[in-house]
């Protein structure tokens, strides 16, 4: 089945630029879906397609995709902003995989 | 937006079945433009897709999982359920019911708030 691998973990400090990266396979044919989630509760989408952002989701989130990676990035990060981070694909098959997340300080 | 709510027993014994419903509102669950899928997530780990059904019926499993997984849905009720049977304490899991939108990559951009299943070891 198709994987997509995340650092684990990556740190940034307030109001400064991180991009968070998802590589696999699936990424060459689909593009990287992005959620965030804070402890104890669900994941929320952040930017889906090419960069499209859902209503309500600060123009500061933004991503980019290039051959099997795909990038979130964070331009001016707040606080709020400390969470997990997850890719997401479809496969070939038709079916979800979802990245191994990137837990994201704001120091 | 939709809402979602998940609703089900919070304890199953080894081996049994785990039975969950999301309950959709606010929206309608026959549209031709959603999936809606199942996603778990262990304490402390990543997120896992479980599986998806169309308002036809049609369905799509997690091959993984999909030799013990059936997902049915209800639209006069505007419910979608899970079954997943000879469940382990692997299976302990926050479960997510959430709405897939039909094209693209297929995001996920509603989310039910999610809901505890525990399997004793």
């Amino acid at each position: 089945s198709s994987e997509l691998t995340q650092d684990p973990a990556v740190s940034v400090a307030l109001g400064q630029t991180v991009r968070i990266t998802c590589q696999g396979d699936s990424l060459r044919d689909y593009y990287a879906s992005w959620y965030q989630q804070k402890p104890g509760q669900a994941p929320v989408l952040v930017i889906y397609g090419k960069n499209y952002r859902p209503s309500g989701i600060p123009d500061r989130f933004s991503a980019s995709s290039s051959g099997n990676t795909a990038s979130l990035t964070i331009t001016g990060a707040r606080a709020e902003d400390e969470a997990d981070y997850y890719c997401n694909s479809r496969d070939s098959s038709d079916n979800h995989v979802f990245g191994t997340g990137t837990k994201v300080t704001v120091l | 937006q939709v809402q979602l709510q998940e609703s089900g027993p919070g304890l199953v014994k080894p081996s049994q079945t785990l039975s969950l419903t999301c309950t959709v509102s606010g929206g309608s669950i026959s549209s031709a433009s959603y999936y809606w899928s199942w996603i778990r997530q262990p304490a402390g780990k990543g997120l896992e897709w479980i599986g998806r059904i169309y308002s036809s019926g049609s369905t799509n499993y997690n091959p993984s999982l999909k030799s013990r997984v059936t997902i049915s849905i209800d639209t006069t009720e505007k419910q979608f359920s899970l079954k997943l049977n000879s469940v382990t304490a692997a299976d302990t899991a926050v479960y997510y019911c959430a709405r897939e939108m039909g094209y693209g990559s297929g995001p996920f951009d509603d989310w039910g708030q999610g809901t505890l299943v525990t399997v004793p070891s």
